[in-house]
């Protein structure tokens, strides 16, 4: 069955530093999704793409993030400077066509900022 | 600003019990609701998808409803079993704002053998 993958599953960067999260979406997915979730706390929601553009964004996307379809495979999440509250389990999700579809969540990455 | 709830928020039951897991959201106006489950550290896996017409959905041991006029829905877990044990999270995508699911804070459930 397929799955939404992502690498790495764990990461420890310096705060300050920038750290670049990566997923491969369903391959007939259209729609990509970032959340995160912060230890003990409820999942965010933080953006959503479409057609190579942002669709939507939370208050929490700042200028801080961005993220980027470079291929025709992966989807990455781009923080440029870290800061210790950014350490949370980041998700990448897809979804096929809209928003009325399921979204499928990949294993997530733990970031930590030290 | 939709508002997703979860009771409760843990709960513990003896293998083969019927149990019945709540969500309630704030603002009626959604576009679907999607059940989840949380292994600890681990991604989160779809269980079920009640889009906003629908009052309910069923797969194998799991039945989720939907009353979507009241703000709730239960997932309703048959003959639970050790390995159901798990956070079971809901969330909704609100009717007028686009493709992003708001989450509930999730009900830990154990059950035991």
């Amino acid at each position: 069955e397929p799955e939404v993958t992502q690498t790495p599953s764990h990461q420890v960067t310096q705060m300050g530093q920038e750290v670049i999260l990566r997923c491969v979406p369903i391959s007939n997915h259209l729609y990509f999704y970032w959340y995160r979730q912060i230890l003990g706390q409820k999942v965010e929601f933080l953006v959503s793409f479409y057609n190579n553009e942002i669709s939507e964004k939370s208050e929490i996307f700042d200028d801080q993030f961005s993220v980027e379809r470079p291929d025709g495979s992966n989807f990455t999440l781009k923080i440029r400077s870290t800061k210790l509250e950014d350490s949370a389990m980041y998700f990448c999700a897809s979804s096929e066509r809209t928003v009325q579809e399921t979204q499928y969540f990949g294993p997530g990455t733990r970031l930590l900022v030290l | 600003k939709q508002e997703v709830t979860q009771i409760p928020a843990a709960l513990s039951v003896p293998e083969g019990e019927n149990l019945v897991l709540n969500c309630s959201f704030t603002d009626s106006a959604i576009y679907n609701l999607q059940w989840f489950r949380q292994d600890p550290g681990k991604g989160l896996t779809s269980l079920l998808l009640i889009q906003s017409s629908q009052r309910e959905q069923t797969s194998g041991r799991l039945n989720a409803s939907l009353d979507k006029s009241s703000g709730r829905s239960t997932l309703y877990i048959a003959a639970s079993q050790p390995g159901d044990s798990a956070t079971y999270l809901c969330a909704v995508v609100p009717g007028n704002a686009g493709n992003m699911l708001t989450f509930g804070g999730g009900t830990r459930l154990m059950v035991k053998p």
